[in-house]
């Protein structure tokens, strides 16, 4: 079982709708989460860190399930601008501060 | 953005050839980290650093080294190059939770 599991789409929406990114990590001990965004052939970027009380920045929210290993990205009134691979990170702590990536959900938004 | 500079930005090499990339920050954090990137398998660490002169493997370190002289630079170094090689290798740096990217080096080896 990978350590970070998301779903690789591609998920297509019109423009204006709403959508949901899962993923789940296998180490109950990770520490921090994060959702980060790949454009194609460009570097990540972070696009949000995730907390256990949820939190949002305009129109993305993120959630934090540790009970379940779970964690979600929901993404409101999508923009053409939103396309792109979204990417779910764990952080496991420890000396090295490593973060493991998930593959990426990819996002296509639609006129 | 974060100051982290790859370099080369491509590179195309004959197999069995040394191969050095340099990553360069200028943020002055503690960890760095190489991730190689390859369809159907996301970012792959390579190797990471938590000090000068300290690193360790990741999870694909096989046929690969690093070094780190100084906080600012980390080298990758592929000792023969392969073909399976040929992938888009991303720096990264740290001060402890979130991570910020290098534009990445598109090496193919042929």
């Amino acid at each position: 079982r990978k350590e970070v599991e998301q779903d690789p789409g591609p998920f297509n929406v019109p423009e204006g709708a709403t959508v949901a990114f899962n993923c789940t990590y296998s180490n109950s001990a990770s520490q921090s989460f994060f959702w980060y965004r790949q454009d194609c052939r460009k570097e990540p970027k972070l696009l949000m860190s995730v907390y256990s009380s949820g939190n949002e920045d305009g129109r993305f929210t993120a959630q934090l399930n540790r009970a379940s290993q779970y964690i979600s990205l929901l993404i409101r009134d999508s923009k053409l601008s939103d396309s792109a691979t979204y990417l779910c990170v764990v952080n496991n702590g420890g000396g090295g501060n490593k973060l493991t990536f998930g593959t990426g959900t990819q996002l296509k938004v639609e006129l | 953005d974060a100051g982290i500079t790859q370099s080369p930005r491509h590179k195309v090499t004959e197999t069995g050839t040394p191969v050095t990339l340099r990553c360069h920050q200028t943020e002055n954090h503690r960890y760095m980290y190489w991730y190689r990137q390859d369809p159907g398998h996301g970012l792959r660490l390579i190797h990471y650093s938590y000090g000068v002169k300290d690193t360790d493997k990741g999870e694909v370190s096989d046929g690969y080294s690093v070094s780190r002289s100084k906080t600012e630079d980390f080298l990758l170094t592929l000792e023969s190059a392969t073909s399976s090689q040929t992938s888009v290798y991303f720096c990264a740096i740290s001060e402890g939770t979130e991570a910020f990217f290098g534009q990445g080096t598109r090496l193919t080896v042929v």
